[in-house]
């Protein structure tokens, strides 16, 4: 079965780029990625997603591979306000889920 | 607007009760899933609801059930509760499912059974 895997947490200091890693060798060619944020106590928070092509938004990049068995997003200048644990996500449009990986605990350093 | 709501925000139950908890969508959005997270863990697909109907579910027992309301509200039911039962109830909305969308969640109910 698709999933996803990152690294448990990073550490970055403020005002620096962030390039958080997420592997998916089995996506299926019709898998979106996304990725959430969650902040203590809170709702995941949408942040992005892709297909196949690098999107940009207001609060990230994301990179995806060619082969599409990995993707990185960039946070291009972290604040402490991004601290949170970052999911990197599948979804499946034949089952219509959501398969969310265990995330990466993002450390914001002043 | 007011967001993904849900209710109530904790909830303390025994072991054996039904617990219900409720959603209300994002306004303009027509789709409802509910997850389960546990302490430390990233969120678990229990149910999808659309056009009043059960679309998918994910590998939970028949102890959680649910329903979508004309108003796309939803509530989620869990009957004869267990302590591993104990977690962040998540409720998320959205536009004819979540595939390559923008989901909005809430913040949760804290289901702690006792």
């Amino acid at each position: 079965d698709a999933k996803t895997t990152q690294p448990n947490s990073m550490e970055s200091n403020e005002e620096e780029p962030v390039h958080l890693p997420c592997n998916h060798s089995t996506i299926s060619g019709t898998d979106y990625i996304h990725w959430y944020r969650q902040l203590p106590s809170q709702g995941p928070e949408y942040v992005i997603h892709g297909l196949t092509s690098n999107v940009n938004n207001r609060m990230a990049s994301l990179a995806i591979a060619e082969d599409r068995k990995s993707s990185t997003l960039i946070l291009h200048r972290a604040t402490l306000r991004d601290a949170a644990v970052y999911y990197c996500i599948l979804s499946r449009v034949s089952n219509y889920q959501l398969i969310w990986g265990a995330g990466t605990k993002l450390i914001i350093k002043p | 607007d007011a967001g993904v709501t849900q209710s109530p925000t904790h909830l303390i139950k025994t072991r054996g009760q039904q617990v219900t908890l409720r959603c209300s969508p994002k306004s303009g959005h027509d789709t409802v899933s509910w997850y389960q997270q546990a302490l430390g863990q990233g969120p678990q697909f229990i149910f999808q609801y659309y056009e009043e109907e059960e679309r998918q579910r994910g590998n939970f027992p028949d102890r959680f059930s649910g329903h979508q309301f004309p108003n796309y509200s939803s509530e989620l039911n869990v009957n004869a509760l267990l302590l591993g039962d104990s977690a962040l109830y998540l409720c998320a909305s959205s536009r004819r499912g979540l595939m390559n969308t923008e989901a909005f969640f809430g913040q949760g109910t804290r289901l702690t059974v006792v």
